[in-house]
């Protein structure tokens, strides 16, 4: 089974800290991606990355970084927390066949609160 | 246009009947329809998809029907029980060698007992 863990569950951080959202998958996936949850908008992109060192910007980055120094490992980074970041955020993976069934595997959430 | 609309945002069902999702797009350079499913503290996981040549896709008590030339797609979870309560996504990727899903706004559907 493909596992996609994130480092916390739930995090609270105060306006202006900067913040690490770790997650980890064990399937040796090329693509890892960086969503926000919120009530009413769906999973939105902040950023993906298709290899080691490799990212590209979502449908609304700003605000966020990214690191991917293994393959394993994407890192989601809020250089400076603001309140209108409290959300929940979910890193997923996924393998990328032509023509085939294509499914992105996720982890269980970050639950973020900035206050 | 990247949007996938979804409707409705919630909707309540008896054990038993039909529960209905609806989602349009206007890209036609969409080519892969899925749904994903997500219960309480979990992520998203997939449920059930299809490809914009094939009118139906059917897996057990989940059925997507998709219309081309509408440019809509829907879920269709017969006999719903309330194992089935959960909030359902519909999603849809470019084409070619993209690897990024656009997501609907979700739906959370309640079967009631």
């Amino acid at each position: 089974d493909v596992k996609v863990t994130q480092s916390s569950r739930y995090l609270v951080k105060r306006t202006g800290e900067k913040v690490f959202l770790e997650c980890v998958q064990d399937m040796d996936h090329e693509n890892m991606f960086w969503y926000r949850q919120d009530p009413g908008l769906g999973l939105r992109l902040i950023y993906f990355s298709y290899d080691v060192k490799m990212k590209e910007k979502g449908d609304i980055p700003e605000g966020y970084s990214v690191s991917r120094e293994k393959k394993e490992r994407f890192s989601l980074i809020l250089e400076s927390a603001s309140t209108n970041q409290t959300s929940m955020y979910l890193c997923a993976s996924s393998l990328y066949v032509a023509g085939v069934r294509y499914e992105q595997y996720f982890g269980p959430g970050t639950r973020l609160t900035v206050t | 246009q990247q949007q996938v609309k979804q409707s409705p945002q919630s909707l309540i069902v008896q054990k038993g009947g039909i529960s209905i999702i609806n989602c349009a797009y206007e890209n036609t350079a969409f080519d892969y329809f899925p749904w994903y499913q997500q219960f309480p503290g979990k992520g998203p996981a997939l449920l059930i998809a299809i490809r914009p040549d094939v009118s139906e896709k059917k897996e057990g008590r989940f059925t997507i029907s998709f219309n081309k030339s509408a440019k809509q797609f829907s879920l269709h979870i017969m006999d719903s029980q309330p194992g089935d309560s959960a909030t359902y996504f519909c999603a849809a990727r470019w084409g070619g060698s993209a690897r990024q899903l656009t997501f609907g706004s979700g739906t959370q559907l309640t079967v009631l007992p």
